[in-house]
Order: structure tokens, then sequence, then C-alpha cells
């Protein structure tokens, strides 16, 4: 049964960088004709789901557009890894952070998510 | 982006009676290439993270009770609990993916009158 666990600071000042990675295990990122994308989605307390982005295996990203100036999605297929970056990070990115696998629909990262990490709370303050 | 808005914010229904859920999308998110609406729903309970109930607007997901239904089409979904058990508790949030980004619902807190 494919699992994906997000790892990370739990705490990060503002205007520094956020970085997530998520392991996936169960499965490999890394499968043939590129059936599914790998996402992160966030959400503030209280409130409702963001989608940041998504990578495939390849390493092709595709962020919000808002967000794609701090966003940096990437991918290692040898450790079965993708990460997030949020650089920058005020108050308003304090959030819980989940890691996706996005099952492919069509061109360009959009897709449903089949499968959750269990997610991480990120904290800004200083 | 396309913007998903849901109705009631909550509701609270009896155990054994009906539960339905609106969703209504600001475009169409039925593709006519393929004439499939690109719209889902997801369960979430507390402390845990969304678990994916329904995708291409009615196709349940292996495991998910068949009260759980979804209907609709494009711009105006509905997710119905035909009898709603003590479980089904949670917040449920619509997503659609027809155009990037991926967009969700505020969510609907399901609750036990």
């Amino acid at each position: 049964q494919l699992q994906l666990q997000e790892s990370g600071p739990g705490v990060v000042k503002p205007s520094e960088t956020l970085s997530l990675t998520c392991t996936v295990s169960g499965g490999s990122i890394s499968t043939t004709g590129n059936p599914f994308y790998w996402g992160w989605i966030r959400q503030p307390p209280g409130r409702g789901l963001e989608y940041l982005g998504a990578v495939d295996h390849l390493g092709s990203a595709y962020q919000k557009t808002s967000l794609k100036s701090r966003v940096t999605i990437s991918v290692d297929t040898s450790k079965n890894q993708f990460s997030l970056k949020l650089r920058s990070v005020t108050a308003a990115d304090t959030a819980v952070y989940y890691c996706t696998r996005v099952v492919n629909t069509g061109e360009g990262g959009r897709g449903y998510l089949d499968s959750w990490g269990q997610g991480a709370l990120v904290i800004v303050s200083s | 982006d396309i913007v998903m808005t849901q109705s009631p914010d909550s509701l609270a229904v009896s155990l054994g009676e009906r539960a339905t859920i609106n969703c209504k999308s600001s475009q169409s998110v039925l593709y006519s290439g393929d004439n499939r609406n690109y719209f889902a729903w997801y369960q979430q309970k507390p402390g845990q993270p969304p678990k994916l109930l329904i995708n291409w607007s009615s196709i349940r997901e292996s495991g998910v009770p068949d009260r759980f239904s979804g209907s609709g089409s494009a711009t105006d979904f509905t997710l119905t609990i035909s009898s709603l058990q003590a479980e089904d508790v949670a917040v449920y949030h619509c997503q659609q993916y027809s155009s990037f980004p991926p967009t969700f619902g505020q969510g609907t807190k399901v609750e036990i009158k």
C-alpha cells in the first residue's frame, strides 16, 4: 500500500525558506507512462485546502501562479522523494502541509488526489 | 482560477437521515472532448488528511460505502449521504481538476443532530 510521509522543520522564521520533503514508500515515483503527479497541498488552521503545485517523475513542475515566484517543487527519484521549498515566508504561510499523489487527468499538473500523507504543521514565527 | 463554493457551511443531520451537500463552480468543469466532469469529493475527519471519496463527479473510490453518492454536471454538483452514520461526521470538500490549479471548496462540516 502506498504511503507518503512529510518531514521538515515545524517552525520557520519569517522571511526564511520553508523546506519539506515527502518520502514515498510502497510504490515508486517513477511509474512508466507518467500516470501520476506528486503534489503539495496546504491547509491553514480552520480553513480550506490550497493546491500549491505538483511535479512528475521527470522533474517537470507546475506551481500555482500566485506563488510561482516563491515555490519550488522538485523530485529525487533515486530516493523516491519529492520536495517543496517556499521562500520568504510570512505568518500567512502557517498551515498543515500535505504531500499527495495526484492522478494525472491531463496536461499541466492537474488531477484528483488519491493518496495523502498525514500532514506536517509548519508555523511561521520568530 | 476556478472558484468552488459549497453550501451549506455546516449541517446537522439525525442518524439514519439523508445529508446533502452542494458545490458550485464558477466555470464548467465538464470537458466536451470526453463528456466527463473533472470533479471530486473528499472526506476529512478531525486530525486526519482528506480521503478521496468520489472522482469524475460520481465514481466511488474502492471501499467507499454505497451510502455516499455524487451527482451533477458542469457547474452544479451534489454529495448525498443516504443514511448518516456516526462515522460520517467530518468535513467534506469538493475539488475541480478541470484546469490548473485544481481548486477546492471551503468545506462543509457534517455533524449529528
